[in-house]
This record gives structure tokens, C-alpha cells and sequence, in this order.
């Protein structure tokens, strides 16, 4: 069974940084690409990066609102995928997904971890 | 960026009826389209990719269909567990974006 367990996420100061986690289970990280989306409380979804397979050289891709300030990392032989957040803001308050991209971009998803930025 | 406008907002329907939800994309998309699902407090799960094709698992009252800037997700028999929030999102370019979502809610 597919699994994706989202963690690190609690409230931080605007300006700080935090890193959250997907451990995966279930199958190969190794053979998949990534993806990262968020859910502002009462909002639309909105996708935040994507991570290509190893094997595809493992770049990665940002939406604008997240560019230079976000990292996608993955440790397959860890079966982890990292989101590291820095100089948050207080808009990015969200519960944010980590999603197995396959046929679609997001075959299956975590059950997310909130964010919380506010001073 | 692609702009991904779903219509109606929300729609009111009886268990048993027949739902048809509305996406429109700014630009061209091709087929490269997908619908999810929300049920309330749950994370999204994939209907529909490829504008038409059914995910492992959906019951086939569920379908997709259009291509280009036009989609189309139905549900032909409107069951209780189907009352939840459906987003459309394209895939065919970067950044990847979602509709802002249509509520079907029971009439």
C-alpha cells in the first residue's frame, strides 16, 4: 500500500525557516517524481514545487510565490522528500501535501501537516 | 501562468441526480488535465487524469471528458458519499495549476 506521512510542520515567526518531511512506504521512491501542494485554511489547492526522479536528474521546479525561498530535496534510499521553507511568510500558512506523481501529477497523497506562520 | 476557472461555485443536487462540473483553462492544455475530489477533513484522491481517464479504484459513474480549454467531470448517479469539493488541475505546463474548486452539496 502506498503511503506518504507528512511531518515538521508547527508555527513559526515570519522570516523563519522550517523544513518539513514526507516518508514514503510502499514503493520505490527511487522510480517517481514528486510533488509538494498546499492548502491555505478555506482555500484552494495550490502547487507549491515538484522534484523529477533520480533518474531524470532530480531538478526541480517552484511556483513563483515560493521561488528562491523554497527547496525540494529527496533521500531515496531514505524513501524522504523534503520541503525546506525559508523566509516564511505569513501567507504561507497552509496544510501542505506531499503527492506521488505518476500518470497524474498527484496518484496519491499524504495526510498533510500545518503550517503556521504568525508573530 | 494557466488560469483554471471552474464553474458552477457550487451545485445543489439531490442523491441520484446527475452532476456536471465545469473547467475552463485559459490556454490550450491539451489532455493533460486532471479532476480530484475533497471530501470534507480528507485529503484530495485523484478522480481522473488525462481529461478522460478513470484513477485505480474510482467507480465508473464517475467520467471526464474535453480537451484543449474545455472539461467536463460527471457523475451519472449522484451517491451520499459523493457530496464533497472537486478541483480540476493542468498539468501541461509549469506552474501547475488548480481550478478554485466547485462544491457539490446535497439539495
Amino acid at each position: 500500500e502506498v503511503q506518504l506521512v507528512e511531518s515538521g510542520g508547527g508555527l513559526v515567526q515570519p522570516g523563519q525557516s522550517l523544513t518539513l518531511s514526507c516518508t514514503t512506504s510502499g514503493f520505490n521512491l527511487g522510480d517517481y517524481a514528486m510533488n509538494w501542494v498546499r492548502q491555505a485554511p478555506g482555500k484552494r489547492l495550490e502547487w507549491v514545487g515538484f522534484i523529477r526522479s533520480s533518474g531524470y536528474g532530480g531538478k526541480a521546479e517552484y511556483a513563483a510565490s515560493v521561488k528562491g525561498r523554497f527547496i525540494i530535496s529527496r533521500a531515496d534510499f531514505e524513501s524522504i522528500v523534503y520541503l525546506q521553507m525559508n523566509s516564511l511568510k505569513t501567507e504561507d500558512t497552509a496544510l501542505y501535501y506531499c503527492t506521488r506523481e505518476s500518470w497524474a501529477p498527484s496518484d496519491s497523497w499524504g495526510q498533510g501537516t500545518l503550517v503556521t506562520v504568525s508573530s | 501562468e494557466i488560469l483554471m476557472t471552474q464553474s458552477p461555485a457550487t451545485l445543489s443536487l439531490s442523491p441520484g441526480e446527475r452532476a456536471t462540473l465545469s473547467c475552463r483553462a485559459s490556454q490550450s492544455v491539451g489532455y493533460n488535465l486532471a479532476w480530484y475530489q475533497q471530501r470534507p477533513g480528507q485529503s484530495p484522491r485523484l478522480l481522473i487524469y488525462a481529461a478522460s481517464t478513470r484513477a485505480t479504484g474510482i467507480p465508473m459513474r464517475f467520467s471526464g471528458s474535453g480537451s484543449g480549454t474545455e472539461f467536463t467531470l460527471t457523475i451519472s448517479i449522484l451517491q451520499s458519499e459523493d457530496f464533497a469539493l472537486y478541483y480540476c488541475q493542468q498539468y501541461t505546463e509549469w506552474p501547475r495549476t488548480f481550478g478554485q474548486g466547485t462544491k457539490v452539496e446535497i439539495k
